[in-house]
């Protein structure tokens, strides 16, 4: 059974860091392209970020209002990915989910979702 | 940017109603295209990828059709588990988007 359990969310001041982790198991991590989607509260969904797999070198991709202050890194031997999120804003307040994402026709679709981090961050 | 406009925005619909709801790109995104389904406080579902095919396990009342700016996700008979946000999401290009949602509530 796939699962994807995050975990690291919390309080944080504006300014500050926090390092989200999101645990997978169930499958062969190596071979899929890892998301995280965030939700403000009362909102829509939005895209964050990718990590590719390593058949396609690791490369990761942002979204422009995270460029520069977030990283996504993964750690194949450990089913892991995280999310290390710094100079925080109150507007990156929002649930943070982890993803699996599938590859069809050369094209990376998100298949299973975690079951979500609450980042809360304080002005 | 490719941007997502999805309409309506909210739907009042009954159970046995067969449902449409309407994603359009800004810009030609093929096939590109996912949908969602996110019951409050839930992690979001995934319902279609590819425009028009059922991920596993999903009921075959959901479809998706489309190509090219504008896509569609039908529900043909309304289910009492079905009522929901409904989101599409484009994989074309970087940045990934989503649509901003439709909302449907039993009437």
């Amino acid at each position: 059974e796939v699962q994807l359990v995050e975990s690291g969310g919390g309080l944080v001041q504006a300014g500050g860091s926090l390092r989200l982790s999101c645990a997978a198991s169930g499958f062969t991590f190596s071979d899929y392209y890892m998301d995280w989607v965030r939700q403000a509260p009362g909102t829509g969904l939005e895209w964050v970020g990718r990590t590719r797999n390593k058949a396609n070198g690791y490369t990761t991709e942002y979204a422009a209002s995270v460029k520069g202050r977030f990283t996504i890194s993964r750690d194949d031997s450990k089913n892991s990915v995280c999310l290390q999120m710094n100079s925080l804003k109150t507007e990156d307040t929002a649930v943070y989910f982890c993803t699996r994402s599938f590859g069809y026709s050369t094209y990376y679709y998100t298949d299973y979702w975690g079951q979500g981090a609450l980042v809360t961050v304080s002005s | 940017d490719i941007q997502l406009t999805q309409s309506p925005s909210f739907l009042s619909a009954s159970v046995g109603d067969r449902v449409t709801i309407t994603c359009r790109a800004s810009q030609d995104i093929s096939s590109y295209l996912a949908w969602y389904q996110q019951k409050p406080g839930k992690a979001p579902k995934p319902l279609i990828y590819a425009a028009s095919n059922l991920q596993s396990g999903v009921p075959s009342r959901f479809s998706g059709s489309g190509s090219g700016t504008e896509f569609t996700l039908t529900i043909s008979s309304l289910q009492p588990e079905d009522f929901a946000t409904y989101y599409c999401q484009h994989l074309n290009s970087y940045p990934l988007t989503f649509g901003g949602g439709t909302k449907v509530e039993i009437k």
